[in-house]
C-alpha cells in the first residue's frame, strides 16, 4: 500500500467531453504530483504541488488540462474537450518529504472513443 | 538531466538471477540512479537508490562501478512475480530542493518464464 488511492481506477468518455480524477493521499503530505502514461512509455510528468501551491505547471500537455489542491489534501485533475489523444494512465504521486523518493498510486486508466 | 539507455525486454526462467544494466555516460556528479518496478495497470514502484559501489535491500542489489557511467539492477532468483517493467532513472538527490520530478525511459520489461 502506497498512502495513494485513485479515483476513478477507469474512466471511459466520448472525445469533447470533460472528465475530472481525484487523487487521494491517506495521510497529509505536502508534495503531490501528476504523471501521464501511455502505452509501451514511461510516466511523463505533468505538474507538481507543494501543499496547495501548484509550483510547476510549465509541463501540462495544453490549456485544456488543469489540476488543484484546493486544502493542500487531495487533488483533482481535469480535461477539458478530451481528445482520442488524451487515452493514457494518469498517475498520482506523493512524496513524504524532502529525503524521500515517490510514492504513486494505481492511477487511472481513460479511455477516449 | 542524464539520458537513460536499457534494453527494451529481457527473458529469465524462474529461479535465476537477472541482471539489467542501465547506461548513463553522461551522469552528473549530484545525481542518484534509481530503479523503479511497473506491473500492469499498476503505478511505479520504487525499488532501489544508490550513488556509487554497491547498495542491497530486501528486494535487490544495485552495483554501480567507479566511474558511474553505468549500473546493474540485480534481482535474486527471480520467480513469475517479478514479470514487469523496470525503470531506471538519473536525477538529482531525492533530498534536493525543488520539485524532483522523476523522468522515466521506456524501462526494460522482464518477462520471468516458468
Amino acid at each position: 500500500d502506497t498512502g495513494v488511492s485513485q479515483n476513478p481506477r477507469h474512466k471511459i468518455t466520448k472525445r469533447g467531453q470533460n472528465v475530472t480524477f481525484r487523487c487521494d493521499p491517506i495521510s497529509e503530505h505536502n508534495r503531490l504530483y501528476w504523471y501521464r502514461q501511455t502505452l509501451g512509455q514511461g510516466p511523463e510528468f505533468l505538474t507538481y504541488f507543494q501543499n496547495e501551491a501548484q509550483l510547476e505547471k510549465s509541463r501540462l500537455l495544453s490549456d485544456r488540462f488543469s489540476a488543484e489542491r484546493p486544502k493542500g489534501s487531495f487533488s483533482t485533475l481535469e480535461i477539458q474537450r478530451t481528445e482520442q489523444g488524451d487515452s493514457a494512465m494518469y498517475l498520482c504521486a506523493i512524496r513524504r518529504s524532502e529525503t524521500d523518493t515517490q510514492y504513486f498510486g494505481p492511477g487511472t486508466r481513460l479511455t477516449v472513443l | 538531466l542524464a539520458k537513460t539507455t536499457q534494453p527494451i525486454s529481457m527473458d529469465s526462467y524462474e529461479g535465476q538471477e537477472v541482471n539489467i544494466t542501465c547506461s548513463h555516460n553522461n551522469i552528473a556528479t549530484n545525481d542518484y540512479i534509481t530503479w523503479y518496478q511497473q506491473f500492469p495497470s499498476q503505478g511505479p514502484r520504487f525499488i532501489i537508490q544508490g550513488y556509487k559501489t554497491k547498495v542491497t535491500n530486501e528486494v535487490a542489489s544495485l552495483f554501480i562501478p567507479a566511474d558511474r557511467k553505468s549500473s546493474t539492477l540485480s534481482l535474486p532468483r527471480v520467480s513469475l512475480s517479478d514479470t514487469a517493467v523496470y525503470y531506471c532513472l538519473v536525477g538529482p538527490a531525492y533530498s534536493g530542493a525543488g520539485s524532483y520530478q522523476l523522468t522515466f525511459g521506456k524501462g526494460t520489461k522482464l518477462s520471468v518464464i516458468p
